[in-house]
Formats: structure tokens, C-alpha cells, sequence
């Protein structure tokens, strides 16, 4: 079956760049997602790629993908501390459901 | 901004008690999902349901589980002689399109 792997933990000095990395397995995923979830809160969507892209960016946040060795990853600019947070990558074959990742935990440090 | 609304927060049940989670999709979406996120664990999916019907069920939506859209606007999930391991966040989630919004989920703990 489809799956999702990132790793579990990354640490960062404020101002510096975030890089959360992603693999997935299923080479027909058409959408893949960054979500973000704060303690006690729910999954707030970040942002997403089509498949047929290789990179997005938006504002702070760059979305890389590399189809090829279904790479993909996100890179958050001038990390905050308000950046702390579990990211989520997720991928779907469109309006179907959602495979995620176990998340990575981002701490953001003064 | 529209947003996916769920209720209760927190709910606190004993094992073997029935509880009913309750969810407002965004008004003109069509497809609704409830995943679950047991504590520590990634976020796995239960459920779709469009057009009035269970559109996609993972292994884990058994017969202990059940989905309803009761009127025009709410979604809800039954879960029937909950079981300690059924504690986690349930989130529910809606889309029009490609992106999927989710509520703020449900702590369901099973004592």
C-alpha cells in the first residue's frame, strides 16, 4: 500500500531556513500536502503541489518535488518561533483520501 | 473564512459506551472524511462519504463505526462499544476540490 515517510525530528535557531523532507511510495499520487498541527490543534493545510510541478513557493514556504525519486520537501524561510509545530506531508490521487506521514516536529529556537 | 467545525472538543466515555462525534462541514463541499490520530501516531484515514454514501472505508472502520449526514449540514460519526484503544483525535475534513480542510478534532478518551 501507499506510504509516507519523514523524519521524526528537526531543530532550528530562529532566522535560520527549515528544510522537512518526505517520501512516498505511490507513483500515482497526483497531489502531495504540507500541514501544520500545533499542540492541541487541528491539521491546517500549508500548501500542496500538483504532481506535474517541481517546485511552489509561497510567500516564506518553497515546496520541492522531486517526482522522480518521490522526494519531496519543504522549506521554511527566517524560521519563527510561531513556526514550532508538527508538519505533515500527505499525498492523494485527488479527491481521494489522504495518506499522511508519522509528521516531523519542528522546534524553533531564540 | 469558512471553516470545519467540530463537536464536542473533548469527549470522556466509559468502554463500551456508545458516543456520537459530531462535525459541520464547509457548506458547499461534497466530500467528507473523518480520520483518527491515535496519540503519537500519524493520522490514518476511516472514512469518505459523498453523495449521501460511504465512498472509501479503511480496515479500521468496522462495524463498530458509522457514518451519517442526518440533515443538510452536519456529519457525524458513531462509534458503538468504544473500546480503550479507540481513545485518539478524530478529525473530520471536507473538499470541494483538492484541498481538504479540516476541524480542530475531537479528544475522545475511553476510560
Amino acid at each position: 500500500g501507499e506510504d509516507v515517510e519523514q523524519s521524526l525530528f528537526l531543530s532550528v535557531r530562529e532566522g535560520d531556513s527549515s528544510v522537512i523532507n518526505c517520501t512516498y511510495t505511490d507513483s500515482s499520487s497526483t497531489y502531495l500536502y504540507w500541514y501544520k498541527q500545533e499542540p492541541g490543534a487541528g491539521l491546517q493545510l500549508l500548501t500542496y503541489i500538483f504532481s506535474n510541478m517541481d517546485m511552489k513557493q509561497d510567500q516564506r514556504l518553497t515546496v520541492l518535488l522531486n517526482k522522480k525519486d518521490k522526494h519531496l520537501s519543504l522549506r521554511i524561510a527566517d524560521t519563527q518561533t510561531g513556526d514550532s509545530a508538527i508538519y505533515f506531508c500527505a499525498e492523494s490521487t485527488g479527491y481521494s483520501t489522504l495518506t499522511f506521514g508519522k509528521g516531523t516536529m519542528l522546534l524553533v529556537s531564540p | 473564512e469558512p471553516e470545519v467545525t467540530q463537536t464536542p472538543s473533548h469527549q470522556v466515555t466509559q468502554m463500551g459506551q456508545e458516543v456520537i462525534l459530531r462535525c459541520v462541514p464547509i457548506s458547499n463541499h461534497l466530500y467528507f472524511y473523518w480520520y483518527r490520530q491515535i496519540l503519537g501516531q500519524k493520522v490514518e484515514f476511516l472514512v469518505s462519504f459523498y453523495n449521501n454514501e460511504i465512498s472509501e472505508k479503511s480496515e479500521i472502520f468496522d462495524d463498530q463505526f458509522s457514518v451519517e449526514r442526518p440533515d443538510g449540514s452536519n456529519f457525524t460519526l458513531k462509534i458503538r462499544s468504544t473500546k480503550l484503544e479507540d481513545s485518539a483525535m478524530y478529525f473530520c475534513a471536507s473538499n470541494e476540490n483538492t484541498e481538504a480542510f479540516f476541524g480542530q478534532g475531537t479528544r475522545l478518551t475511553v476510560v
